[in-house]
């Protein structure tokens, strides 16, 4: 089964500064990876997909880029209402589609 | 607006079992396939089943295959998970989660998840 590794762990950051989370797949996924925002006690929300992406309605400071086994997912002028976790997902394979173990990104 | 709603969460003792369900509103389930995903808490998201648009082809992660079940009833809107059996680790918040498409098997999905509910709570205790 294909792994997904995040890094950081945990970011804190000021508003309007810019934020990158690492998302590393064990195998080659080539584009096939999206990204979602958790918040407590919220339904999750989809971000992107393909990589890069961006879903209807998502704020455009939300950008990804990568493939093949490294992504990245960059908040350009971080705001307040970002303050969440954040997990990449491969779907690459045919079941299962893990997710990575998530970043914390926390706004000064 | 589109919602899910999970619901049939609670408290039950380890080796009991419990059936949730996922309503959906302002869309018909019948053209997407569906997911179980929980999250325990502190922790990270775990896929744990999908099943397909008719219902003919299903999934498992490895940690649930054999005691839970997914199944769904495109005529009420709504996915259920029976869990058997249930352990300490099975403790977590259950979400239930949309396709971008749907596919007579599984094959033939999205495999990444445009639309979630708020979750339901199970906890796993004597």
């Amino acid at each position: 089964d294909i792994q997904m590794t995040q890094s950081p762990s945990t970011v804190s950051a000021a508003v309007g500064d810019r934020v990158t989370i690492t998302c590393r797949a064990s195998q080659s996924i080539s584009n096939w990876l999206a990204w979602y925002q958790v918040k407590p006690g919220k339904a999750p929300k989809f971000l992107i997909y393909k990589a890069s992406s961006l879903e209807t309605g998502v704020p455009s400071r939300f950008s990804g880029s990568g493939s093949g086994t490294e992504f990245t997912l960059t908040i350009s002028n971080l705001q307040p209402d970002d303050s969440a976790t954040y997990y990449c997902q491969q779907y690459s394979s045919y079941s299962p589609w893990p997710f990575g173990q998530g970043t914390k990104v926390e706004v000064k | 607006e589109m919602q899910l709603v999970e619901s049939g969460g609670g408290l039950v003792q380890p080796g009991g079992s419990l059936r949730l369900s996922c309503e959906a509103s302002g869309l018909s389930l019948s053209y997407f396939a569906m997911n179980w995903v929980r999250q325990v808490p502190g922790k990270g998201l775990e896929w744990v089943s999908a099943i397909s648009t008719s219902g003919g082809d299903t999934k498992y992660s490895d940690s649930v295959k054999g005691r839970f079940t997914i199944s769904r009833d495109n005529s009420e809107n709504r996915l259920f998970l029976q869990m058997k059996n249930l352990r300490a680790e099975d403790s977590a918040r259950y979400y239930c989660a949309k396709d971008r498409r749907g596919g007579r098997d599984l094959r033939g999905t999205a495999g990444y998840f445009d639309l979630w509910g708020q979750g339901t709570l199970v906890s796993i205790s004597s």
